[in-house]
């Protein structure tokens, strides 16, 4: 089944205590991002990828990293979380730029720092 | 920088309707816009791409339109049921291949 594959689903963690979220998607999909959707905020673009070893800063990069060193995987990187970052991470891809490439959703990382 | 934005917040109906949800943007530089339905806790679901040189798109009782001039798109539902109760979400894909979202309008079709 196509689909895209974050883990883990729920996070709780303290402040300044390194964590990954991991990324992965079976559909040769080149482009790949990462998203936090806060109330009354909305979705907004963390970090995208348009190919291995590409990475751009989307809005709010801050206290982020990522990395691309295969195509399927695209893992996001908090060094020192901290309680602002308590929120709802979404990864998702799309198969290229462009006009024609809609953009499919993981299930969602909810992410506690206390 | 762009700004997405969705009129109602919020809108509730009684089955059977037609409805209209409504996305602005700022920007007219997009490769494409996306609608897209999320349930509670769920995450999202695609339901519509129009790009950028199209007027519209149709699936099912869905239909979508674009008018990237005036920097507006409608999701027009047809026949509404309590199963389309959801948080509807537009999103712009820039030319730069950043992505912007609306905050959504949350929908409750009551039976």
């Amino acid at each position: 089944e196509a689909q895209v594959t974050q883990n883990p689903r729920y996070l709780i963690t303290v402040t300044g205590k390194k964590l990954t979220v991991t990324c992965s998607q079976n559909m040769n999909h080149e482009y790949m991002s990462w998203y936090r959707q806060d109330p009354g905020l909305g979705l907004r673009q963390i970090y995208y990828s348009m190919n291995v070893e590409v990475t751009d800063k989307g809005d709010v990069p801050e206290g982020y990293k990522v990395s691309r060193k295969e195509k399927r995987n695209f893992p996001l990187i908090l060094e020192s979380p901290s309680p602002n970052q308590t929120s709802l991470y979404f990864c998702a891809s799309s198969l290229y730029q462009g006009a024609n490439s809609p953009l499919h959703f993981g299930n969602g990382t909810r992410l506690t720092v206390t | 920088k762009q700004e997405v934005t969705q009129i109602p917040a919020a809108l509730s109906v009684p089955e059977g309707e037609n409805l209209v949800l409504n996305c602005s943007f700022t920007d007219s530089a997009i490769y494409n816009l996306q609608w897209f339905r999320q349930d509670p806790g769920k995450g999202l679901t695609s339901l519509l791409l129009i790009q950028s040189s199209q007027r519209e798109q149709t699936s099912g009782r869905l239909n979508a339109s674009l008018d990237k001039s005036s920097g507006r798109s409608t999701l027009y539902i047809a026949a509404s049921q309590p199963g389309d109760s959801a948080t509807y979400l537009c999103a712009v894909r820039s030319t730069g291949n950043q992505f912007y979202f609306g905050t959504g309008t949350s929908l409750t079709v009551i039976p």
